[in-house]
């Protein structure tokens, strides 16, 4: 059964800093994984999408990074800023399933 | 439309009473899907739709839920004889073709069962 972690599960940075946020899944068996932003009190947003085939996709200050055989992947946020203050979830789609299996995600704080 | 549309946004319902929650996907889109998010925890998948039918439901946590979606577009989620555990926000995702594509969701239905 597959298992996504995300480490850490909340993290306060001054703003402008650079950061990293973790995400693990256990069956490296995977078709695609994708990144989420949820807002308190509000829906998901899609951040990036990176598909089994592709090692990085990017998005304005948002890189994120996928090595499918060790089972990681990271988000890295250049610049921070206190509107990128949110919950970050990270979610795996196993090939052969039409379901995101999710992780419960890190709480970011970017303090002014 | 321009998103994802979930209603009625909160439901406040007695333990016991049936609930029917509204997935309006973004047009067009012929994959749908439902997930719930409990306190504490991840969000966990509950069904998948392509168009009308429904190739996964392998979430639904009991026989007291279920989905049905007509028309290709809007979907129900049906909760019957509510118990306190139920108590969640329910979201639907949506995307154009299927899995392999970004799922863009709704802002959810906030559901307590007192």
């Amino acid at each position: 059964k597959q298992e996504v972690t995300q480490i850490p599960a909340a993290l306060s940075v001054p703003e402008g800093e650079n950061l990293v946020l973790n995400c693990s899944f256990t069956d490296s068996a995977i078709y695609n994984l994708q990144w989420f932003r949820q807002d308190p009190g509000k829906g998901l947003t899609s951040l990036l999408l990176i598909q089994s085939s592709q090692r990085e996709q990017t998005s304005g200050r948002l890189n994120a990074s996928l090595d499918k055989s060790s089972g990681r992947s990271t988000l890295y946020i250049a610049a921070s800023q206190p509107g990128d203050s949110a919950t970050y979830l990270c979610a795996v789609r196993q090939g052969g399933s039409e379901k995101l299996v999710f992780g419960k995600g890190t709480k970011l704080t970017v303090n002014p | 439309g321009a998103g994802v549309s979930q209603s009625p946004s909160n439901k406040v319902t007695e333990k016991g009473k049936d609930v029917e929650l509204r997935c309006d996907p973004i047009s067009g889109h012929t994959a749908l899907y439902w997930y719930r998010q409990s306190l504490g925890q991840g969000l966990e998948f509950l069904i998948y739709f392509q168009g009308n039918s429904a190739p996964d439901k392998s979430g639904l946590p009991s026989d007291r839920f279920s989905a049905e979606r007509t028309g290709g577009s809007v979907s129900t989620l049906t909760i019957q004889r509510t118990q306190q555990e139920d108590s969640a926000v329910y979201l639907c995702a949506s995307s154009q073709y299927g899995p392999q594509e970004t799922q863009y969701f709704g802002p959810g239905t906030r559901l307590l069962v007192l």
